[in-house]
Formats: C-alpha cells, structure tokens, sequence
C-alpha cells in the first residue's frame, strides 16, 4: 500500500536552513509534492518535482529527490518566522489523488 | 480572482445531527475533492466529483456520508447522525481537469467540524 512518512517538528534559528525529509513507498510515484498549510488555512502548493529528476530549485526553496531511497527532501534557506507552519510531502502516482504525509511542524525561533 | 470557498468555517453539531458542508470550487474547474484531516493527521481523501458525478468515492464512509456536486450550486458533503469521531477538519479541492500539471489541485480554507 502506498504509505507517506514525515518527523512531526523541526524547529529551527531564523537565518538559518530548513530541512524537512520524507520517505514514502509506492515505487510508482509520478509526482511528489510539498504543501504548507498556516494556522487555520488549507494547504497552499509549494513546489513539486517530478520522479524523473533529482532536483529542483525555486528561489529560496530546494527539493532533492533520491529515487532510489524513496527519499524527498525540502530545505528552506534564510528561514524566516513566516516560514512557520505545517509542510506536508505528498506523492501521485500520476493519478488525481495524492497520498499525504502526516505534516512537519516547523517552528522558527528568533 | 476567488479561490475555492467553503463554509461554514467553523460547524458545532451535537451527535445525532446532521452535518452540511459546502465548497465553491475556483470558477471554471469542474472538478471537486473533499478530504478529512483528523488531529495530527495528514489529509485523507474521501470523495472525487466532477459536475452532478461521483467519480471516485472509495474514500468515503459507508455509512452516513454523502457528497454531491449539482450543475449548478456548491459541492455539499453531508454527514448525517454525526458522532464525535467525526470531529476532524474537512477540506475541499478544486482542479480544472486535464492530466498530470494541468489538474493541479487548489485547496479550500477548510471547515473545522466539532461534535460535543
């Protein structure tokens, strides 16, 4: 079965990056997906990347994919206090219905 | 531009009543999803519908839950003699259809159902 794994909190120092990881299983994954979703609002699309690369980059956002592992990855440069909310990683296999994580707390302290 | 709408934000029911939530969908995507997100859970999706079709209801309760998407008007998901397990956001998505990129979805606010 298709399964999305995800740490619950990370918290970091503002100024400094970010990195939220993700494992998910279903080999068949088309897309994956990162997903932020502030106190009280619905998700809002971040970035995605699509299984056949490895990377990519979109301001101060870089997704790293290791296809191989199973492992999708988001790092956040220069965080900042609005970059606290709940990230979630999810994958399609190509279909209209993504699998989500549980959500990644980041909390990002003075 | 409107994004996709839902209300009420926030429903209060007590157990044994009836649950009516609806979703505006961005204008001109004919294409609705509503998941449920269970505290500190991820979302879990319960029902895909294009216009007056369901097109995939695998994640939908049995019992009690229904969704429906007239051509005209709002989607509703209507949760009848709600319990307290279902006390959990509910999102709704819209996409304008197509393939891969193209059916990205833009999710609602949400709706925040609590059952005393």
């Amino acid at each position: 079965g298709e399964d999305v794994e995800q740490s619950l909190f990370l918290s970091v120092r503002e100024g400094d990056s970010s990195v939220i990881n993700c494992t998910y299983t279903d080999s068949s994954s088309t897309y994956l997906y990162w997903y932020k979703q502030e106190p009280g609002a619905g998700l809002q699309l971040l970035t995605y990347i699509f299984s056949n690369m490895d990377m990519k980059q979109d301001q101060r956002l870089t997704v790293l994919l290791n296809k191989k592992d199973k492992h999708l990855s988001l790092r956040i440069a220069d965080t900042q206090t609005g970059d606290s909310a709940i990230y979630f990683c999810a994958e399609s296999p190509g279909s209209y219905i993504p699998t989500f994580g549980r959500g990644t707390s980041l909390i990002v302290h003075p | 531009n409107a994004g996709v709408m839902q209300n009420p934000r926030h429903l209060v029911r007590r157990r044994g009543q009836e649950a009516r939530l609806r979703c505006s969908p961005v204008k001109g995507h004919s294409h609705v999803y509503w998941y449920r997100q269970l505290p500190e859970e991820g979302l879990k999706f319960m029902v895909y519908l294009q216009k007056e079709n369901i097109i995939d209801e695998s994640g939908m309760p049995k019992e009690r839950f229904s969704a429906e998407f007239p051509k005209e008007g709002p989607s509703i998901l209507r949760i009848q003699q709600v319990v307290r397990g279902d006390s959990a956001a509910y999102f709704c998505a819209s996409s304008p259809g197509g393939s891969g990129r193209d059916n990205e979805q833009f999710f609602g606010p949400g709706t925040r159902l609590t059952v005393l």
